[in-house]
């Protein structure tokens, strides 16, 4: 257990539904992080946060991707309108001064 | 945005055996970096990690070294285990990007 917790752990939606994934990083972290990760492939980078503050944005995360973190505790990650390519595992890390931990991921499958 | 390669994708070793993997980066202003292991269907899982200003960390039967010379990274686990299974991901981090450069993983197996 890395302490950083991600709900749900599977989840399965039809194509167009909008899905939304919950983040709850360790306590006194600051920094948390939004990867993607497909079969085969290391993560890929989807957003950071700075406390609540959204800093960066990878072009993979397009308008139908939004990110949250409201009073820089957990963050919530939502597709909207899904589509059969976002199926993937989503992945959350969390981290201090430099060790960064992740939470075991949201596998999300589009039918 | 940056490359972080692995040279070996697949690496089978036998129990008891040390392991080597390999992995090159491409900025040389990277910060620090860290190995990662991953079972399947888990997230990845902190090992170890190393400075930039450093040549060398061990940890608990790994060691991680640094060549910035040559832009290269490599993890050293002696006595391989079978729980050692898994794929190992390098990772470089830029403070200035904030973010974290996955390459595609290398799949250990160790044979008993």
């Amino acid at each position: 257990d890395t302490g950083v917790s991600q709900d749900p752990r599977h989840k399965i939606t039809k194509r167009g539904q909008n899905v939304t994934f919950r983040c709850d990083p360790i306590s006194e972290h600051n920094r948390l992080y939004w990867y993607r990760q497909t079969l085969g492939q290391g993560p890929e980078f989807l957003t950071y946060f700075q406390n609540e503050a959204q800093l960066e944005k990878s072009r993979l995360l397009s308008d139908r991707f939004s990110a949250e973190r409201p009073k820089g505790s957990f963050s919530t990650l939502e597709i909207q309108r899904t589509e059969q390519g976002d199926s993937a595992m989503y992945l959350c890390a969390s981290q201090g001064n430099t060790e960064a931990f992740f939470g075991q991921g949201t596998r999300l499958t589009v039918v | 945005g940056e490359s972080v390669g692995l040279h070996l994708p697949t690496l089978s070793v036998q129990e008891g055996d040390n392991s080597i993997i390999n992995c090159a980066y491409s900025n040389s202003a990277s910060d620090y970096f860290i190995w990662y292991k991953q079972e399947s269907g888990k997230g990845p899982q902190f090992i170890i990690d190393i400075r930039s200003n450093m040549d060398k960390r061990q940890g608990q039967r790994v060691t991680v070294l640094l060549n910035k010379t040559v832009k290269h990274l490599s993890l050293q686990i002696a006595a391989t285990q079978p729980g050692d299974s898994a794929v190992y991901f390098c990772a470089e981090f830029l403070y200035n990007f904030n973010k974290f450069y996955f390459g595609s993983g290398t799949k250990l197996n160790v044979k008993p």
